[in-house]
């Protein structure tokens, strides 16, 4: 199905620690997205590139969270000071302009 | 609050019956995805749809765009259809942003 490679699986930090977590998208796909899937199966989007610029990010990924998608590199979502709130899956998504998105297998971040 | 409003939360289906799943927009959606979440947490595409209706195995979904509504019929169910299933609906920010529903926990018995 999907092709997208997230790395690692598991992440565990402990509270002010960062937390660095990786995409590759599917090859081709020029948007990759972002999503937090909290214990309750709440999806909040957090950020979105079209090759490398931002296309649209939600204030949260403003302050602690950074992202980047570096031209011939995997793209990052990084928490500079980790929260035991952050604790959920996070899940990077690519696609085509203005079509479907395909999802990688998920980063799951606990936070001690 | 709920853009995406899915239900039920929860289903138990007997082998071979069938059953829907439905989600309601309070947004104007343009495009649904349907997905479903195995035990690993991978997402696993099965429809996208503008509106219409759309047909694979014993999966059939439709999107009504008008009525800001979707569905996703499962007929003769098999033990492996068990899982989460969500669905999403692109936002009309014009960013490409899905808005997902809060799922419907499915679980298939012999």
């Amino acid at each position: 199905n999907s092709k997208v490679i997230q790395t690692p699986r598991y992440l565990v930090k402990g509270q002010g620690q960062k937390a660095k977590m990786r995409c590759i998208p599917e090859k081709g796909h020029p948007v990759v997205f972002w999503y937090q899937q909290n214990k309750n199966n709440e999806f909040k989007f957090l950020i979105n590139f079209q090759n490398q610029e931002v296309l649209q990010q939600i204030d949260m990924t403003e302050k602690r969270f950074s992202a980047e998608c570096p031209s011939n590199s995997p793209c990052s979502l990084e928490i500079q000071s980790s929260e035991a709130g952050d604790s959920a899956l996070y899940l990077c998504a690519s696609s085509l302009e203005a079509a479907e998105q395909f999802f990688g297998p998920g980063t799951r971040l606990t936070v001690l | 609050g709920d853009k995406v409003k899915q239900s039920p939360s929860a289903l138990s289906l007997q082998e071979g019956t069938n059953s829907a799943l439905r989600c309601n927009f309070s947004i104007a959606a343009t495009t649904v995805q349907w997905f479903l979440q195995n035990p690993r947490g991978s997402l696993i595409n099965l429809f996208y749809l503008v509106p219409g209706t759309k047909e694979n195995g014993r999966l059939k979904s439709a999107f009504d765009s008008k009525e800001s509504y979707s569905t996703l019929h499962i007929r003769d169910a098999q033990l492996e259809d068990s899982g989460t299933y969500f669905c999403a609906a692109e936002a009309p920010s014009g960013s490409w942003q899905l808005i997902f529903g809060s799922g419907t926990q499915l679980t298939v018995m012999p």
